[in-house]
């Protein structure tokens, strides 16, 4: 069974810094691609950040772009989110996705399954 | 960036119904659209992808249509658990982005 197991959220104050990771098992996590979204607390979807298979390729959204780093540790099964810069608008359950189609690069930029979220709270 | 426009906001319905979401998109997405579901408390699901292709183990109840702007998420005999937030998503151009939601009540 594929599972997706995020970790890392927590309180920061505004300007500090946070290292989300995201831990896949179940299937050949090499073989997708990943991205991680986002959602404040009552509000809908965003999506942040998208990286290929083989971690050669990463797209951002601007609100994040410079401040937050899309990475992969293929040989940990394991996908990160470095974010930096914190501002209070960034506070929201960071969901982190597998694309469904496999690929070495980007794949198709649906995202499914989910894992659970977590949750980062940017307040001083 | 494309906007995706979802209505209703909220649609009430009752169980065994037929419910009819829509997306409309600010510029042209082919068939460049999925939708997803999150039930309250719960993570997205996928539903549908490239418009009209049913995700792994969705019931055939769901269906999606439509292309270029115009889309459906059609819901036959709604069941209970079927109430929840849908969210349409763009892959056309970067960046990737969602509609606001609907939000199926009962």
């Amino acid at each position: 069974e594929m599972q997706l197991l995020e970790s890392g959220g927590g309180l920061v104050q505004p300007g500090g810094s946070l290292r989300l990771s995201c831990s896949a098992s179940g299937f050949t996590f090499s073989s997708f691609a990943m991205g991680w979204v986002r959602q404040a607390p009552g509000k809908g979807l965003q999506w942040v950040s998208s990286i290929g298979g083989n971690g050669a390729t990463t797209f951002y959204a601007d609100s994040v772009k410079g401040r937050f780093t899309i990475s992969r540790d293929n040989s940990k099964n394991t996908l990160y989110l470095h974010m930096n810069s914190l501002r209070a608008e960034d506070t929201a359950i960071y969901y982190c996705a597998k694309d469904p189609i496999p690929a070495a690069s980007l794949g198709s930029n649906w995202f499914g399954p989910w894992g659970q979220g977590t949750l980062v709270t940017v307040s001083s | 960036e494309i906007v995706l426009t979802q209505s209703p906001a909220t649609l009430s319905l009752s169980p065994g119904e037929r419910g009819t979401l829509s997306c409309r998109a600010s510029q042209s997405v082919t068939s460049n659209l999925a939708w997803y579901q999150q039930r309250p408390g719960q993570s997205p699901r996928l539903l549908i992808y490239d418009a009209s292709n049913r995700a792994t183990g969705i019931p055939a109840r769901f269906s999606g249509s439509g292309s270029g702007t115009d889309f459906t998420l059609t819901i036959t005999s709604l069941e209970p658990e079927d109430f929840a937030v849908y969210y349409c998503q763009q892959r056309a151009t970067w960046p990737l982005t969602f509609g606001a939601g609907t939000k199926l009540e009962i």
